[in-house]
Formats: C-alpha cells, structure tokens, sequence
C-alpha cells in the first residue's frame, strides 16, 4: 500500500525552536510538494522538487524556511527560529513521472507557542 | 487576487439533495482540474480531475470544466452524509514548463441525515 508519510504528525514547541519535518514520498514518484493549510489561507504552496531539483521555493518565506531533498526518499521543511504564526498542519505531496494525481501524506500538525 | 477563489461554505444540504461546489480562476494556462476531498485530520485524496473543458461523470459526481468563463463545478447527486468533507479544486499548467499544483481554500460540506 504506497503511501506518502510524514514525520512527526504532532509538533509543539516554543517560539524561537527550530522545527524540521521530515516528508518520505511514494517510490518511484519525482515530483514533491510542501503545503502548508490553515482556516484562513487554505492550502498554501510553499516549495516543490522535480527530480530532487528545487523549481519553486517562492511561497516560502526565505528567512526562516529552508526545503532540501537530500535524496529521492527523503523531503525535508525546516523552520528556524518559528513564530506563532507558523502554526498550521503542512502536508507533503508527491506525483509520480507522467501522472496527474498529487499523493497527499497525513501532515505534520505544528503548534508554536 | 489569489489564483484560484472557492467559496468557504459551510454549505448544509439534506440526505438526498444535489450539492453543487464551485471555483473559478484566473490563470488561463491551466489546463488540468481537479477535484480533492479531505476529511478531517487526514490529508486530500483527488475525487476527480479533468483535462481541458467539457464534463466528466462518475457515479454520483460530475465535474464541469467552462474555460471561456475560467470557471469549474462539481455536482454530487443523491448526496450521502458520508460526503460530508471539505472539498477542495485544485489546478495546474502541467506541461508548459510548470508542475505547481494551485489549490482553492476548500468548501466545507455536511450532509444532513
């Protein structure tokens, strides 16, 4: 049963911590998307891999979000130092080379107190 | 203006009723459409997508595409209170040099028994 898994599904922590969540998509899969959803925004698009090469980082914002793909397996969204504000639930999403349905992960539901 | 505009809802309807879900968009390059259901606490799973214009039926739902008018439906017939979700459009000018996914806000949907 493919699935798309993130790590952890809860995170509390205090403003200023840095938060790293962690995102494994479907094998076989080349493009990776970091969303971000809260009541009043929705689904934000925040960065996306192709081929492990980042296209679009621009709904990030740059000074304190970070996204790599170290390795085909592995997406990671790093927040430092995170801001109340930055609480949200962030879903990982993958598509496979050819397809048009984007995978979605059960998110990471991030509290920043 | 965002990209993509959804009604928020919250959109009550009876056991039974026709629903109809609505987005409409401003980018006329793209070209795939998409319909996602997320129940609550888990991520999006895609319900339907459709290529370009013109309709597409699968059981008791039926997605619309009017590019003229940059505007997409979805209509769920004999509506059952298991729909009851947030529905979300989604689209994307995959194959013009871009893969972003673009999600509307969602419509929160319950279906009365």
């Amino acid at each position: 049963d493919a699935r798309v898994t993130q790590t952890p599904r809860h995170k509390v922590t205090e403003m200023g911590q840095e938060v790293t969540m962690r995102c494994q998509p479907i094998l076989g899969h080349n493009t990776v998307f970091w969303y971000r959803q809260t009541m009043m925004q929705g689904l934000e698009l925040l960065a996306y891999f192709r081929n492990r090469a980042p296209l679009d980082d621009s709904g990030m914002p740059k000074d304190r979000f970070s996204a790599e793909m170290p390795d085909a397996t592995l997406a990671t969204l790093k927040i430092q130092p995170s801001e109340p504000r930055d609480s949200a639930v962030y879903f990982c999403a993958s598509v496979r080379q050819g397809g048009t349905e984007a995978f979605f992960g059960q998110g990471t539901r991030l509290t920043v107190v | 203006q965002k990209e993509v505009e959804q009604d928020p809802g919250p959109l009550s309807v009876p056991e039974g009723a026709i629903v109809s879900l609505n987005c409409t968009y401003s980018n006329s390059a793209f070209q795939y459409f998409m319909w996602y259901r997320q129940y609550s606490r888990k991520g999006p799973e895609l319900l339907m997508y459709t290529y370009s214009s013109g309709n597409k039926e699968d059981g008791r739902f039926t997605a619309q595409v009017d590019k003229s008018s940059k505007y997409i439906s979805l209509f769920i017939r004999d509506s059952q209170p298991s729909d009851s979700a947030t529905y979300l459009c989604a689209m994307s000018a995959v194959g013009s040099g871009t893969y972003k996914y673009i999600f509307g806000t969602g419509t929160r949907l319950k279906v009365l028994a």
